[in-house]
């Protein structure tokens, strides 16, 4: 049981590059969530996605774009990067999904993708 | 706008010493709290988190938690610290507002402890 799991561990982007961050979890979990780590501001969340199929923004979702896969795979892309998408990319779930609030389940975060776009 | 505020960003202990994390947030209504745990080149853990009842939590490796309803608080502290306790520790909080399940993080604070 892997947990939560990210690829890659380390990118180098140019200014204008694309690429696409992978998260996979084999927990069973039906929500999943990207957030964006940076120094003295804590984790903002980006996407996250309450079932399989459904996508919704998070607080700072300006410039990157997410796919929900199937169940077990979340993906974040960036079309177009700039500098100031220059952060630590964690991917996390939790194992009910829906519309409705289950504030009470613990988020199982993946080890993060540190990212740095030059 | 909801927010979670930590007070220290910066902690250096010596091993023994009594450690106090400070978190409070800016939402009025019910909550549910969390502190999580980021040892160097790992992710986040989960160290204890409160939803109703005694507001005194112990979570893992001897850490614990008193939820301060009239203070918005909810501060960490752990008698003694070890080594093994340096990481950046994030306060969360997830407000009820029958909505989806967001967490909304603190800044964090990094505790550095010297043996």
């Amino acid at each position: 049981n892997a947990g939560v799991t990210q690829t890659p561990k380390f990118q180098v982007l140019k200014t204008g590059q694309s690429m696409t961050l992978q998260c996979a979890q084999d927990m069973n979990h039906n929500s999943m969530y990207w957030y964006r780590q940076d120094p003295g501001m804590g984790l903002r969340l980006i996407y996250y996605s309450a079932s399989e199929g459904t996508t919704d923004k998070g607080e700072v979702p300006n410039g990157y774009n997410v796919s929900r896969l199937n169940k077990r795979e979340f993906s974040l892309r960036l079309e177009s990067a700039a500098p100031s998408q220059t952060s630590v990319y964690f991917c996390a779930s939790i194992p009910r999904g829906g519309a409705q609030s289950y504030s009470t389940d613990t988020q199982y975060f993946g080890p993060g993708t540190r990212l740095t776009v030059l | 706008a909801q927010s979670v505020s930590q007070h220290n960003h910066h902690v250096i202990l010596s091993e023994a010493a009594s450690l106090e994390l400070g978190c409070n947030y800016s939402y009025g209504g019910t909550v549910n709290l969390f502190w999580y745990v980021q040892y160097p080149g790992q992710h986040l853990q989960l160290l204890l988190k409160y939803f109703s009842g005694d507001p005194l939590v112990k979570g893992i490796k001897g850490f614990e938690a008193e939820f301060i309803k009239s203070k918005f608080s909810f501060n960490l502290r752990k008698p003694s610290v070890q080594w093994s306790d340096t990481a950046e520790y994030f306060c969360a909080v997830i407000p009820f507002s029958g909505g989806y399940n967001k967490l909304i993080f603190g800044a964090g604070t990094r505790l550095a402890v010297h043996p």
